[in-house]
C-alpha cells in the first residue's frame, strides 16, 4: 500500500527567510503524481506544486519549489522569501493513476514576523 | 467559473439522525471523490465517481454510508444512523478526468454529532 510519512509536525520561519518541508513516501509504482497541497485556517485545500514522477526536472511555482528525489522517494517543499500569508497547514500527497490521493499528517507552519 | 462548491457548510445533529451533503464539482470536471479529514489529520480517501459510476470505494466508507452522482453531475454522501465518531470535515474534490490532471478541493462540509 501506498503510504506518505511528513516528519515534522510543526515548522517555524522568519518571514522572508526560507523553509524546506519534508515528504517521504512508499509506493511500487513507477508512474506517479506528487502534490503539496495547502490548507489555511479557513479549511479549503489549495494546490501548491505537482511533481510527475517520470520527470527529472524539479517543479517550481514562483517562491515553491521541489527537490524530487526519486530513488529515496522522497519529496520536499522548499518555500523562499516567506510571507505571512505562507501559514497554513501542508499536506505532501501521493497519486497513481486515476485514484485517490494519499496524503501524509501534514506539517504546520508558522510565520514569524 | 466558480469552484467546486459544498453544502452545507457546517451540519449539528444528534447522534441516530440521518444527514446529506451535497457537492457541485467544477462544470465539467469528470471526475469525483469524497475525502473525510478529521481534526489535526491528513484527508482519508472515501469514494470517487467516473461521471455516474461510482468506481471505488474505501472500507472506511461503512454500510451507513452512501454516495451518489446521479446524470454525472453534483454528488451527494449520505450518513445514515450517525455516531459520534462520523465527527469530521467532508471534503469533495473534482477533477478534468484526465490521469494527469489536479484534483481541486471544495470548502468542506464540517459534521458534529453530538
Amino acid at each position: 500500500a501506498q503510504t506518505v510519512t511528513q516528519s515534522q509536525p510543526e515548522m517555524s520561519v522568519q518571514e522572508a527567510e526560507t523553509v524546506t518541508l519534508s515528504c517521504t513516501y512508499d509506493t511500487s509504482e513507477s508512474d506517479y503524481y506528487l502534490f503539496w497541497y495547502k490548507q489555511p485556517p479557513s479549511r479549503q485545500m489549495i494546490l501548491v506544486i505537482r511533481q510527475e514522477a517520470y520527470k527529472q526536472q524539479n517543479a517550481t511555482e514562483n517562491r515553491f519549489s521541489v527537490n524530487f528525489q526519486k530513488a529515496a522517494k522522497s519529496f520536499s517543499l522548499k518555500i523562499s522569501d516567506s510571507q505571512l500569508g505562507d501559514a497554513a497547514m501542508y499536506f505532501c500527497a501521493y497519486r497513481a493513476g486515476a485514484q485517490k490521493l494519499v496524503f501524509g499528517q501534514g506539517t504546520r507552519l508558522t510565520i514569524n514576523p | 467559473d466558480t469552484g467546486v462548491s459544498q453544502d452545507p457548510r457546517h451540519k449539528i445533529t444528534k447522534r441516530g439522525q440521518n444527514v446529506t451533503f451535497r457537492c457541485d464539482p467544477i462544470s465539467e470536471h469528470n471526475r469525483l471523490y469524497w475525502y473525510r479529514q478529521t481534526l489535526g489529520q491528513g484527508p482519508e480517501f472515501l469514494t470517487y465517481f467516473q461521471n455516474e459510476a461510482q468506481l471505488e470505494k474505501s472500507r472506511l466508507l461503512s454500510d451507513r454510508f452512501s454516495a451518489e452522482r446521479p446524470k454525472g453531475s453534483f454528488s451527494t454522501l449520505e450518513i445514515q444512523r450517525t455516531e459520534q465518531g462520523d465527527s469530521a470535515m467532508y471534503l469533495c474534490a473534482s477533477s478534468p478526468g484526465r490521469n494527469q490532471e489536479t484534483q481541486y478541493f471544495g470548502p468542506g462540509t464540517r459534521l458534529l454529532v453530538l
